[in-house]
């Protein structure tokens, strides 16, 4: 079956630009992460929802970060007016609460300039 | 101190040595243990799931969680140059909150 996509792969842009990163979780799976990782780095969580319930928002780094996630299924990282230091790969994961198990995407190879 | 420490390495051994691979961590709180495996610009796959103390094996593949002396470990038998990645250590108590190793970089050379 079809696992964890997210979009762009790469994403190049100028220092005080916005982007906006996609994931799209595995079916079914109602909960969703986003981490960080930067290079040599271990995973920096960043957000977390479980179905409907308020997200888990404590590991934004600042408030130049948001996410959303639409109808329990596709979430979407923004970041606003980049910064350099926002450099580095986001991975998003999904996983069934219970379970306590994520299964992660690809990752966005984020470059800002 | 961080919550879960993981040796960086990196490490490197010749094919066919037993590798082991450790993380220490703090919080008892922790009940599932998991290890990932990252292959270079790809995302962490879920290698191994244990719950609680105890041996899981799965093909040259075995954890084990040792929760008195909160360490768990991961052991690859007759380790090939296609298990050369970075395995990251995780773990997470009853209410899904994950913490993650700052991954070991292994290489296994042929």
């Amino acid at each position: 079956g079809a696992g964890v996509s997210q979009s762009p792969s790469n994403k190049v842009t100028e220092k005080g630009k916005d982007v906006e990163l996609r994931c799209d979780p595995i079916s079914g799976h109602t909960a969703l992460y986003w981490y960080r990782q930067s290079l040599g780095q271990g995973l920096e969580f960043l957000i977390y929802f479980q179905g409907n319930s308020a997200p888990d928002k404590s590991g934004l780094p600042s408030d130049r970060f948001s996410a959303e996630r639409t109808g329990g299924s596709v979430s979407t990282l923004t970041i606003q007016r980049t910064q350099q230091e926002d450099s580095a790969v986001y991975l998003c994961a999904s996983g069934v609460v219970f379970l306590n198990t994520q299964y992660f995407g690809p990752g966005t190879r984020l470059t800002v300039l | 101190q961080k919550e879960v420490e993981q040796d960086p390495g990196p490490l490197s051994v010749p094919e066919g040595a037993i590798v082991s691979l450790n993380c220490t961590y703090s919080n008892s709180a922790f009940q599932y243990f998991m290890w990932y495996r990252q292959y270079s610009r790809k995302g962490p796959e879920l290698l191994m799931y244990t719950y609680s103390s105890g041996n899981k094996e799965d093909g040259r593949f075995t954890a084990q969680v040792d929760k008195s002396s909160k360490y768990i470990s991961l052991f690859i038998r007759d380790s090939q140059p296609s298990d050369s990645a970075t395995y990251l250590c995780a773990m997470s108590d009853n209410n899904n909150d994950m913490r993650f190793g700052a991954g070991t970089r292994l290489t296994v050379k042929p």
